[in-house]
């Protein structure tokens, strides 16, 4: 069984502040994806990460995949409210199928305005 | 909106009951997926469907029943369900099975307590 293990679990700070969140496993991904759900909502896809070493950015979020892509972070600069929600890393592999897809228990990240 | 609707948005039923949860997806994709998830635990896959066909089953109750009846369309029978089976259950779907390429979208989820 493929475990990704993310933290912190729970994170308040103040709007305007940066953070970073964390994705790791024992196991090696062939990508790894990163989802931003809201109360309410289903997750909903936010970046795929292919290649070790590998830096996407969206607006203010940046994401980075390990060198041996065991590990990823995701790096929110001048948080904003709008940024509130749960984050969730899930890890597939090549040929996993449905069952390549894992997910860990998720950042539960509030900004406070 | 993510092209995948799922009904009732909130559903509570007693654990004689028999309801059946409903997802559509918009997208022309082939593969549908269920997932729960619950407080404190990852989201866990329950069952997978490819072309109408089911690929996965990860050791879910029998109270559990899903059905495909074409590429759109996605349902979860429930009965005799017990309270730990509250939780979040999400549908969702992709263009073909997982690989590295895919995107899965996710509906907004039913959420579900057993009473």
């Amino acid at each position: 069984t493929q475990l990704l293990e993310q933290s912190p679990q729970f994170l308040s700070i103040q709007e305007g502040e940066n953070l970073t969140v964390y994705c790791n496993s024992s196991s090696v991904f062939s990508s790894l994806q990163w989802y931003r759900q809201e109360p309410g909502e289903g997750p909903v896809l936010l970046v795929t990460v292919v290649t070790g070493g590998e830096v996407k950015k969206l607006k203010r979020l940046t994401f980075q995949f390990g060198d041996a892509r065991k590990d990823s972070s995701l790096h929110i600069t001048a948080a904003q409210p709008g940024d509130t929600g749960l984050y969730l890393c899930a890890g597939g592999w090549e040929g996993g199928g449905a069952d390549g897809l894992t997910f860990g228990k998720g950042t539960h990240l509030i900004i406070q305005p | 909106e993510t092209g995948v609707t799922q009904t009732p948005r909130h559903l509570v039923m007693g654990m004689t009951n028999k309801k059946s949860l409903k997802c559509e997806q918009h997208l022309g994709h082939n593969a549908m997926y269920w997932y729960k998830q619950s407080a404190k635990k990852p989201l866990e896959l329950m069952f997978v469907y490819s072309l109408e066909e089911r690929v996965e089953n990860n050791s879910v109750p029998s109270r559990f029943s899903p059905e495909c009846p074409n590429s759109s369309h996605l349902f979860l029978h429930l009965h005799t369900l017990q309270p730990e089976d509250s939780a979040l259950y999400l549908c969702a779907s992709s263009q073909a099975l997982w690989d590295s390429g895919n995107t899965i979208y996710f509906g907004e989820g039913s959420w579900l307590t057993v009473v």
